[in-house]
């Protein structure tokens, strides 16, 4: 069965700062990968996915990720962090376009001004 | 569009009462997803429909819990009886055929059993 691993709990930055947040996932084949912000006393709201292609991915709110095989990775990326951005991160995965997802635990993301 | 709208927003009752959560999906979406987060397990996908079916329920922890969707735009989870355990934020979130995985999520209901 697919999993999906966030190695960081929580995770503290400077406004401004560069973030990366990390994703492993397990699965035979290439998944399909998401990432979802959850904003505090919200629901879930999806960043950006990878289906195929262009391993890059840009999303909303300036983030992108990058699919890498080799590592099993769909890291979560953003040059420079505003505070608006504190939330929680969600990375998912599915086996396919009908599949179920199967959602990580979370990062925390705080941001310090 | 309204979004995903999920009712009742909070919900507090005594142990052994019975919980109706309700969720009016997007329009033209075919699949409906219900979800449970909690601190201890995250984001737990409980049962989904496609085209008001059932398709999996594995997800759903006992036979207390019980989810209908009678007709597109409506879909019922119950709780019955309820237990402290079950303290938690209930999602419900809907997507297009195209993109099964691709969620609109609702803003979910806060329910705390005493």
């Amino acid at each position: 069965a697919q999993s999906v691993t966030q190695p960081d709990i929580h995770i503290t930055v400077s406004e401004g700062a560069s973030l990366e947040l990390r994703c492993n996932y397990s699965y035979g084949a290439t998944p399909y990968l998401f990432w979802y912000v959850q904003s505090p006393g919200q629901g879930l709201q999806l960043l950006l996915k990878y289906f195929s292609g262009d391993t890059l991915v840009q999303g909303i709110k300036g983030f992108e990720a990058e699919f890498k095989r080799s590592q099993s990775s769909f890291n979560l990326r953003k040059p420079s962090v505003h505070w608006s951005d504190a939330a929680e991160y969600f990375c998912a995965v599915a086996r396919g376009d009908t599949d179920k997802l199967i959602f990580g635990t979370g990062t925390r993301l705080q941001v310090f001004p | 569009d309204a979004g995903v709208i999920q009712s009742p927003r909070h919900e507090v009752t005594e142990m052994g009462q019975e919980v109706t959560l309700r969720c009016k999906p997007i329009s033209g979406h075919d699949y409906l997803f219900w979800y449970r987060q909690t601190m201890m397990r995250g984001l737990e996908l409980l049962i989904y429909f496609n085209n008001n079916v059932p398709i999996d329920d594995s997800g759903m922890p006992e036979d207390r819990f019980s989810a209908k969707m009678p007709n597109a735009s409506f879909s019922t989870l119950k709780i019955q009886p309820s237990e402290p355990r079950d303290s938690a934020v209930y999602f419900c979130a809907s997507s297009l055929t195209s993109g099964a995985n691709v969620l609109t999520f609702g803003a979910g209901s806060r329910l705390t059993v005493l």
